[in-house]
């Protein structure tokens, strides 16, 4: 069945670096790629997200870049500062109209 | 807008007992989800709604879990009998997509259950 694997699942940077994350997916037929961050407690909010029709979409510090042919997509967070700690999720939006979710990435900002 | 409502915010029931969860989605939502989200994991579409028809309980242990949406708005996940990896929280969601499809999705703040 369809699957969204995601990696590192945990990851530490200092404040003012850079912060990636890796995803990819099966289903040929997903179209649509939405990351949602979840801070501790909380529920998972949208915080980017990019069709398939485009390679990259950046907004402020945070962009997300698509490989189709490879099935690859990417979370690019800049400049990182400590209100960016919390659990990162990729999504995969399939073919079968169902969105499903990597097993997220923990990111730790250190001040 | 309101966003997705969900109750109760926490529950702690033993091993076999009942338990309900409600959701109420953004208004004007055709879409509904129940997920399931295990510490340390990403979420797990149980089933999901389009309207008050099911589109897609692949997922759902049938023989303990059940859903409904009736009126295709307020919907309700039960588990009965609860086993002890039922322990995780359950979120609900809701998108505006009128064609079966999920894109956009708005979480509620999810039902923390504990299964002791």
């Amino acid at each position: 069945g369809e699957n969204v694997e995601q990696h590192p699942s945990t990851l530490s940077v200092q404040e003012g670096d850079s912060a990636v994350i890796k995803c990819t997916y099966s289903d040929s037929a997903s179209n649509y790629f939405p990351w949602y961050k979840q801070e501790l407690g909380k529920r998972p909010q949208l915080i980017i997200d990019i069709r398939s029709n485009v390679g990259e979409k950046k907004d402020q510090r945070i962009a997300v870049t698509l490989n189709k042919t490879a099935k690859h997509f990417s979370l690019h967070i800049t400049e990182t500062q400590p209100e960016d700690s919390a659990v990162y999720f990729c999504a995969a939006y399939s073919g079968g109209f169902k969105t499903i979710f990597g097993a997220g990435t923990r990111l730790f900002v250190k001040a | 807008e309101a966003g997705v409502a969900q109750s109760p915010r926490y529950k702690i029931i033993e091993k076999r007992q009942s338990v309900a969860f409600w959701c109420n989605p953004i208004s004007g939502h055709a879409t509904l989800y129940w997920y399931q989200q295990i510490l340390g994991q990403g979420p797990k579409l149980l089933i999901q709604f389009q309207n008050n028809g099911v589109v897609d309980d692949s997922q759902l242990p049938k023989d303990r879990f059940s859903a409904e949406r009736l009126k295709g708005v307020d919907s309700t996940l039960k588990i009965q009998p609860a086993k002890l990896e039922d322990s995780a929280v359950y979120l609900c969601a809701s998108s505006s997509s009128r064609t079966g499809g999920s894109e956009k999705l708005f979480f509620g703040s999810g039902t923390q259950l504990s299964v002791l």
